[in-house]
């Protein structure tokens, strides 16, 4: 494969669930993001991790948990969430944690917590 | 904190039209992007640009680097079906920070 891939595509949780989100990078990057995206809100940046150090907390509520054991691969733990953490969670990599080529992003995992 | 507005923020446009959108800044930004994301899947990168005043092309898209760094605007000529999607500029701030900041998207539709 190639590119970023996400999993999975669609996930429902109730709030008391504990669920894992991944993101898997086929491009040698050697940072990774955790982006929200909210309906009619812009992209919002969640964690950076860069040569798998966390580099960037965005003031991410604890009920999100990123991992990131090495430079391909991302999760993101779920628990307790609330239904206003419905969303498209984006998993995105660049070739640096300056990003100047741009990101290349995941299709993305639907959020739906009920 | 730093925001961007994009604008229009939704179109609807005959095919064949061309097309033109634009991010606007208050402050001064060092690289523009601009993305195109189709329903269901994630943003992709269609244009980069590094350096005030460039004018770049890809294919139908053009897209340009304003002067004041401030702003940037994404033109597509002879817009068919498929261009359809929602278009995000995003930027990185002159401050140093690596974090881009995204525009809340222009939803472009076309009309056959």
């Amino acid at each position: 494969e190639t590119g970023v891939t996400q999993t999975p595509r669609h996930l429902v949780m109730g709030m008391t669930n504990k669920k894992s989100l991944k993101c898997e990078q086929h491009l040698g990057h050697n940072a990774m993001y955790w982006y929200k995206q909210s309906a009619k809100k812009p992209l919002e940046l969640m964690f950076v991790y860069s040569l798998e150090e966390r580099v960037e907390n965005n003031s991410v509520p604890s009920r999100f948990s990123p991992e990131c054991p090495n430079s391909s691969h991302l999760f993101l733990h779920l628990h307790t969430l609330q239904p206003e953490d419905s969303a498209l969670y984006l998993c995105a990599s660049s070739q640096d944690n300056r990003g100047n080529y741009g990101y290349t992003f995941g299709s993305g995992t639907r959020l739906t917590v009920v | 904190g730093q925001q961007l507005n994009q604008s229009p923020q939704s179109m609807f446009i005959q095919e064949g039209e061309d097309v033109s959108m634009n991010c606007t800044s208050s402050s001064i930004f060092n690289t523009w992007l601009w993305y195109k994301q189709d329903p269901g899947e994630g943003p992709v990168l269609l244009i980069a640009l590094y350096k005030a005043g460039e004018l770049t092309s890809n294919g139908r898209l053009t897209a340009q680097f304003g002067i004041t760094r401030k702003d940037s605007f994404l033109n597509i000529s002879a817009s068919i079906p498929s261009d359809v999607g929602i278009y995000f500029c995003a930027g990185s701030p002159a401050s140093g920070t690596y974090k881009y900041i995204f525009g809340t998207g222009t939803r472009l539709k076309v009309l056959a």
